[in-house]
């Protein structure tokens, strides 16, 4: 089955830009996604196709794959950012996800 | 308001069952495959089913096959899962999802998630 892996911790200090990797094989094969999850709230897809931004997401969040690995990057990071960060792809009709990054803004 | 909105969580024991429903608003739910995503406690997320627009295809992982079925009601705008035949670690928040595909491609996201609804299995 296919898996993808994630640092289980990524810390920043605010203003600063943080990234977060994602990794599995021939992943820029396939379109990742990335979500964020906030302790007692739905997650939210802050970039999908890669790189896309859905409506009413900041525009320092943005993402690439290529290769093996895909990543997000947050720029000018903000308290607010802080959270369980997940990266998704598809396979054999279902979804997988990355184990998730706690992002911390110190 | 565009939603999606669970229930039918609870505590059940082990071997119990139970079903969950998930209420869609705001959209034309019959154009969507639809999801169920579960958390447990400290750890990640998962799917485990999806389901098509019409319901005619249906996908489940492994851990849950034969266990659990998906499946819905476009005239109420309703998704359910029925778990049967529960264990301990089937203890999460389980959510409901909207899938949308990457045109010209087989990838998919999901771009609308509901609240949540906690099932624990436990003696």
């Amino acid at each position: 089955s296919y898996e993808l892996t994630q640092p289980p911790s990524v810390s920043v200090s605010p203003g600063q830009t943080a990234s977060i990797p994602c990794s599995g094989d021939k992943l820029g094969d396939r379109y990742a996604s990335w979500y964020q999850h906030k302790p007692g709230q739905s997650p939210v897809v802050v970039i999908y196709e890669d790189s896309k931004w859905p409506s009413g997401i900041p525009e320092r969040f943005s993402g690439s794959n290529s290769g093996n690995t895909a990543t997000l990057t947050i720029s000018g990071t903000q308290a607010m950012d802080e959270a369980d960060y997940y990266c998704q792809a598809w396979d054999s009709s279902t979804a997988v996800f990355g184990g998730g990054t706690k992002l911390t803004v110190l | 308001e565009v939603q999606l909105v669970e229930s039918g969580g609870g505590l059940v024991q082990p071997g119990g069952s139970l079903r969950l429903s998930c209420v869609a608003s705001g959209f034309t739910f019959s154009n969507y495959w639809m999801s169920w995503v579960r958390q447990a406690p400290g750890k990640g997320l998962e799917e485990m089913a999806n389901i098509k627009e019409d319901g005619s295809e249906k996908y489940s992982v492994d851990s849950v096959k034969g266990r659990f079925t998906i499946s819905r009601d476009n005239t109420k705008n309703s998704l359910y899962l029925q778990m049967n035949s529960l264990r301990a670690e089937d203890t999460a928040v389980y959510y409901c999802a909207r899938d949308i595909e990457v045109a010209g491609s087989n990838d998919w996201y999901f771009d609308l998630w509901g609240r949540g609804t906690l099932v624990t299995v436990s003696s």
